[in-house]
């Protein structure tokens, strides 16, 4: 089975600091691995994805995050916070079917003036 | 390009009822999952449909049903209500080609509230 760890219920960053949010995943396959946003009062929306090929990938309003295989680590990452990325945000792993995703507990990002 | 939609927004049940929550999927979009999300807790796989057949269950009991119909759309049908499904009900439809492989596009969600 698949499975990830988010590290840290809440992060609260300053305005124009740097933004980390750590995921962790358990796979005994190569996996797929997402983060997805959520905002107050709505659905989930795709940050960014990593499959196969480059480990540090880009996503929306600024967002990456690196695969690092030996550290079983995802971590997203964002230089300068601003107001608007306050949200939830899920770290996700595929498991079994193609759109079965496996997602962590969350981390609540609150960023502060 | 349309979106997901999905209905209700909010509904309160009694335990023992029985409700459906409806979801539109995103236009070229053939596949469609449902996922529990209980306050404080991040999305529950309940099941998926591709192209009218369930396609993958998650460790949820069979008072869980769904059904899906040939324009893609879909129904999530709960029996039996219990206080623990209250919940907010998300539906994701996704693409089956064109590399997007696990990017689901989800709804706002139906919260469901169960006394």
């Amino acid at each position: 089975a698949q499975s990830v760890t988010q590290l840290g219920s809440h992060v609260s960053v300053s305005e124009g600091a740097l933004v980390l949010l750590r995921c962790n995943y358990s796979s005994s396959v190569p996996p797929y691995l997402f983060w997805y946003v959520q905002y107050p009062n709505q659905g989930l929306q795709l940050l960014l994805k990593y499959t196969t090929g480059a480990t540090l990938v880009k996503g929306i309003n600024g967002f990456e995050a690196e695969f690092k295989k030996s550290e079983t680590s995802f971590h997203l990452t964002k230089p300068s916070a601003h107001m608007s990325d306050a949200a939830e945000y899920f770290c996700a792993v595929i498991a079994g079917t193609a759109s079965k995703l496996t997602f962590g507990t969350g981390t609540r990002l609150q960023v502060t003036l | 390009e349309t979106g997901v939609t999905q209905s209700p927004t909010h509904l309160i049940k009694t335990r023992g009822q029985q409700v459906t929550l409806r979801c539109s999927s995103q236009s070229g979009h053939n596949t469609v999952s449902w996922y529990q999300q209980a306050l404080g807790q991040g999305p529950q796989f309940i099941f998926q449909y591709y192209r009218e057949e369930e396609n993958g269950r998650g460790n949820f009991p069979p008072r869980f049903s769904g059904l899906q119909f040939p324009n893609y759309s879909s129904e999530l049908n709960v029996n039996a209500l219990e206080l623990d499904d209250s919940a907010l009900y998300l539906c994701a439809s996704s693409p089956t080609s064109g590399g997007r492989f696990g990017e689901l596009f989800f709804g706002e969600g139906s919260r469901l509230t169960v006394l």
